[in-house]
């Protein structure tokens, strides 16, 4: 198993253009979850994912964010009409359900780093 | 609302010597924590963790301390080695649900 991989690793994007990132987390891990980290502060929770339903989304995710997993396997964040504002590395990270074989430990990717000029 | 703080954003040690990096939380149904590792460039990395049933717990050099009545934790790197510098987050959650809430770091430089 390779862990968990987002794709791609670097963005950079023109305000007004939509982007769209990737997360491939642990084959077995049917929880997963988005958050963004800004400079100087600690990841913040986006939106979470138990299988393909998605059961939460933070006040922080604007209409213009949307999270997909389509299958219960990867997962898609899309922005809308990018801003400065949503420069950020967004992170993705999985688990097991705790007493379904796991505990309640994350495994994170390496994140996309996105720039909004 | 900052409900995980890390009051210190950085901290140098000399190598070899105790590295204690602290976390205090609010929250008084906050009952497991874990602290994370996170290099430049690289997604956090779990480190330790400790359920609100035991107020010890190791792991080689890393020791993790939590204190319920005083709503702390800490973290003890011992001996401290170059490769330990990166920032370490806290991290806090309620087991009836399913998102952790961060600290905002502490950057953590080992002096060899």
């Amino acid at each position: 198993d390779t862990g968990v991989s987002q794709d791609p690793r670097h963005k950079i994007t023109k305000r007004g253009q939509n982007v769209t990132f990737r997360c491939d987390p642990i084959s077995e891990h049917n929880r997963l979850y988005w958050y963004r980290q800004t400079l100087g502060q600690g990841p913040e929770f986006l939106t979470y994912f138990q299988n393909e339903a998605q059961l939460e989304k933070s006040r922080l995710l604007s209409d213009r964010f949307s999270a997909e997993r389509p299958k219960g396997s990867f997962s898609t964040l899309e922005i809308q009409r990018t801003e400065q504002g949503d420069s950020a590395m967004y992170l993705c990270a999985s688990s097991l359900t705790p007493g379904q074989g796991g505990d309640y430990g994350y495994t994170f990717g390496s994140g996309t780093r996105l720039t909004v000029v | 609302d900052q409900q995980v703080k890390q009051n210190s954003p950085s901290l140098s040690v000399q190598e070899g010597r105790i590295s204690i990096l602290n976390c205090d939380y609010t929250n008084s149904m906050f009952d497991y924590f874990l602290w994370y590792k996170k290099y430049p460039a690289e997604g956090p990395t779990f480190l330790i963790s400790i359920s609100s049933i035991k107020d010890k717990n190791e792991d080689g050099r890393f020791t993790v301390f939590l204190n319920k009545s005083a709503k702390h934790l800490s973290l003890h790197i011992v001996p401290s080695q170059p490769g330990d510098s990166a920032v370490y987050f806290c991290a806090a959650l309620h087991s009836g649900t399913y998102k952790y809430i961060f600290g905002t770091g502490t950057r953590l430089k080992v002096l060899a």
